[in-house]
């Protein structure tokens, strides 16, 4: 089974640039979630989605970023404009039934290693 | 509010057993889960403990004491490989999991 795929792997571009990852979680997952990861700040949940929708985007650093999920198969995060410290990387992850079996695992994508100059 | 505890880094030999405490606070939980990372890799499940007690799965185990906000992931006969961090994500109120900065375990031949 393929697992979570996102795109791009690496992604270097400059400030003020906009910038569209990309997700496609495991066919019959409800839940996708986006997660930014540093050095500094570990790992931190931006938003996730259930069925599609948005439930909490609490994590979303601030109205420079964005993310949609149009059907079950495909999820966007996009920044613009973007800035340095935007440069981390990016995982998606998804999951079923969290609210049904709490215990269901995350399984997330190879992520995407952003770089903004 | 909500807080997790993991040592920042451990260091072990190869073929020794090595023991991950995680002690955590969260409004609300439904159980406490575990993943490895490797540098340059994805957070990957290892284990996830609902109530008290050891879960064992091959050569990794995961105990919970819920009653002293309290668990540990355990790892026996250690390999190179097993070089990663390693989260423990207790899952909160609204079912989601809270990340801390994991525990970077250093595997010396």
């Amino acid at each position: 089974d393929a697992g979570v795929i996102q795109s791009p792997r690496h992604e270097v571009t400059e400030m003020g640039q906009e910038v569209t990852l990309r997700c496609k979680p495991i066919s019959g997952h409800d839940y996708l979630f986006w997660y930014r990861q540093t050095m500094m700040r570990g790992l931190e949940l931006l938003i996730y989605f259930n069925n599609n929708v948005p439930i909490d985007d609490s994590g979303m650093p601030e109205d420079r970023f964005s993310a949609k999920m149009p059907n079950a198969s495909f999820s966007t995060l996009k920044i613009q404009p973007s800035e340095p410290r935007d440069s981390a990387v990016y995982f998606c992850a998804s999951s079923m039934g969290q609210g049904v079996a709490p215990g269901q695992p995350q399984h997330f994508g190879d992520g995407t290693r952003l770089s903004i100059l | 509010g909500q807080s997790l505890e993991q040592p920042s880094e451990v260091t072990a030999v190869e073929g020794a057993i090595v023991q991950i405490n995680c002690t955590y606070q969260t409004s609300g939980f439904y159980g406490l889960s575990w993943y490895q990372q490797h540098d340059g890799g994805a957070p990957t499940f290892l284990s996830y403990n609902a109530l008290d007690g050891l879960e064992e799965t091959g050569r990794f185990s995961s105990f919970l004491s819920r009653s002293d906000s309290y668990g540990y992931l355990l790892l026996q006969e250690l390999q190179m490989k097993d070089s990663a961090s390693y989260f423990c994500a207790p899952r909160g109120s609204n079912y989601q999991l809270i990340w801390g900065a994991g525990t970077k375990l250093i595997i010396k031949p």
